[in-house]
């Protein structure tokens, strides 16, 4: 099974408000990404929790916050939003450390209003 | 610096006309390369990971090679369920990243 989720699917919110992007895997993965993708682009990488430690933050803006209470789940809490940060955001995971391929989840379409 | 560019940015086939997509990476120390097909609104999906020069994987109507240079995904006999973007990626040198090009676009026409 390779096979990571991710809810909601779709997430309407305002530029006010506070809400949470949830991904969960059960594959044993100790890797887990977090990406924005806008249109016509490829993944562009926000997070990289090892081992449910922090260990990539690619100068994310504060109002992005990730957290991976266990090494199955990761959370992306969001506050206080723009209109540009509407995306597609993904989560993957994979093996542990080395050049293992990543396994991507179905993404949350965010639209911020 | 770590680099992957495919082309063509786009490619229109007939279907069952075969054609291949082109990957060149620049990378130190390749550690992996994967293709991954992504359809629109939707997580990419993975296909291979090839990790050294002359390895060939297969999977249905696709076939992905590795030279030193560059990966190619070769598609036989496509039909149109092949319609999607093509991602390739590579493991950035010593760093958990990913180096994605910027993904070929393929329309098959019945």
């Amino acid at each position: 099974d390779t096979e990571v989720t991710q809810t909601p699917k779709h997430l309407v919110m305002g530029m006010t408000n506070k809400k949470s992007l949830k991904c969960e895997q059960h594959m044993g993965h100790r890797a887990m990404y977090w990406y924005k993708q806008k249109a016509k682009k490829p993944p562009e990488l926000m997070f990289v929790y090892s081992y449910e430690k922090l260990s990539i933050n690619e100068s994310v803006p504060s109002r992005f916050s990730p957290e991976c209470p266990n090494s199955s789940l990761l959370n992306l809490h969001l506050h206080a939003l723009q209109p540009e940060d509407s995306a597609l955001y993904l989560c993957a995971s994979k093996v542990g450390r080395g050049g293992n391929e990543q396994y991507f989840g179905p993404g949350t379409r965010l639209t911020v209003t | 610096e770590d680099q992957v560019t495919q082309s063509p940015e786009a490619l229109r086939l007939q279907e069952g006309e075969s054609s291949s997509l082109n990957c060149s990476y620049t990378v130190s120390g390749l550690r992996g390369l994967f293709w991954y097909r992504q359809d629109p609104g939707k997580g990419p999906e993975f296909l291979f990971t090839l990790y050294s020069a002359g390895e060939e994987k297969e999977k249905e109507r696709l076939k992905a090679t590795l030279t030193k240079k560059e990966s190619f995904l070769h598609i036989t006999a496509p039909k149109p369920e092949d319609s999607a973007t093509y991602l390739c990626a590579v493991p950035q040198g010593g760093s958990e990243k990913l180096v994605f090009g910027k993904g070929t676009k393929l329309t098959v026409n019945p």
